[in-house]
């Protein structure tokens, strides 16, 4: 009865790979969200996607393309891997106004 | 400039001791809301308590209560009776219209670190 999951838990990779994270939630909210965790702990929004449309990109580059076949996944596909991709990686999801609530993360690694 | 600022990079409080976090934002939406978010050493993050910028009173729920103080931007975290199971790290948060597609975003603080010792 996992609300939001994610897919895998680690990835550990070299620089150089593509690489995908997937996510799915289960509460049938409208809106969801990639968040970006850096090493000093700091969450920073990437994506956000209502009802499967793009709706936020915050000046990610264009190696991360999101894709949401329907309203309740949401994946990530990072193409050409760099060492400074290495972060925790969050999937959230809300309704309209509401609190968001996130997955457990995906812990990158890319050496 | 920072529109969440956590100024407390660590705290300590004593078993069954109350502590707050403290949280300070800048917005001039007059709609907003207000987040608290746990992340423990197992790295999921847990909602903990919402605060609407039209709420009249104070939010609570159970042990944590925020001291939202509108006047000054300030949307301090209380935690009652602490216990050790309350030692991670704590998020402040602001919930905020995207320029893009009036969406909503979450800005976060950089987050305090609480320790409760025995």
């Amino acid at each position: 009865d996992t609300a939001v999951s994610q897919t895998p838990k680690y990835l550990v990779t070299q620089m150089g790979n593509d690489k995908s994270i997937k996510c799915e939630q289960n509460l049938g909210h409208d809106t969801m969200y990639w968040y970006k965790q850096d090493s000093k702990k700091f969450l920073k929004i990437m994506f956000s996607y209502n009802n499967k449309e793009l709706i936020i990109n915050e000046t990610v580059p264009n190696r991360f393309s999101p894709k949401s076949p329907d309203k309740a996944h949401l994946n990530l596909h990072i193409n050409s891997l760099e060492l400074g991709d290495s972060a925790v990686y969050f999937c959230a999801s809300s309704r309209a106004g509401y609190e968001q609530y996130f997955g457990p993360g995906t812990r990158l690694t890319v050496t | 400039a920072q529109k969440i600022t956590q100024t407390q990079p660590g705290m300590f409080v004593q078993e069954k001791e109350a502590v707050t976090l403290d949280c300070t934002y800048d917005t001039s939406d007059p709609s907003y809301g207000l987040f608290w978010y746990k992340q423990p050493s197992s790295g999921e993050m847990i909602f903990l308590i919402y605060q609407g910028s039209y709420d009249q009173q104070n939010a609570t729920e159970g042990r944590y209560s925020l001291n939202f103080q509108k006047a000054r931007k300030s949307a301090n975290l209380v935690i009652s009776a602490s216990q050790l199971g309350d030692s991670a790290m704590y998020f402040c948060a602001m919930r905020e219209l995207s320029s893009q597609g009036g969406s909503e975003k979450l800005v976060f603080g950089k987050g305090t670190k609480l320790t409760v010792n025995p």
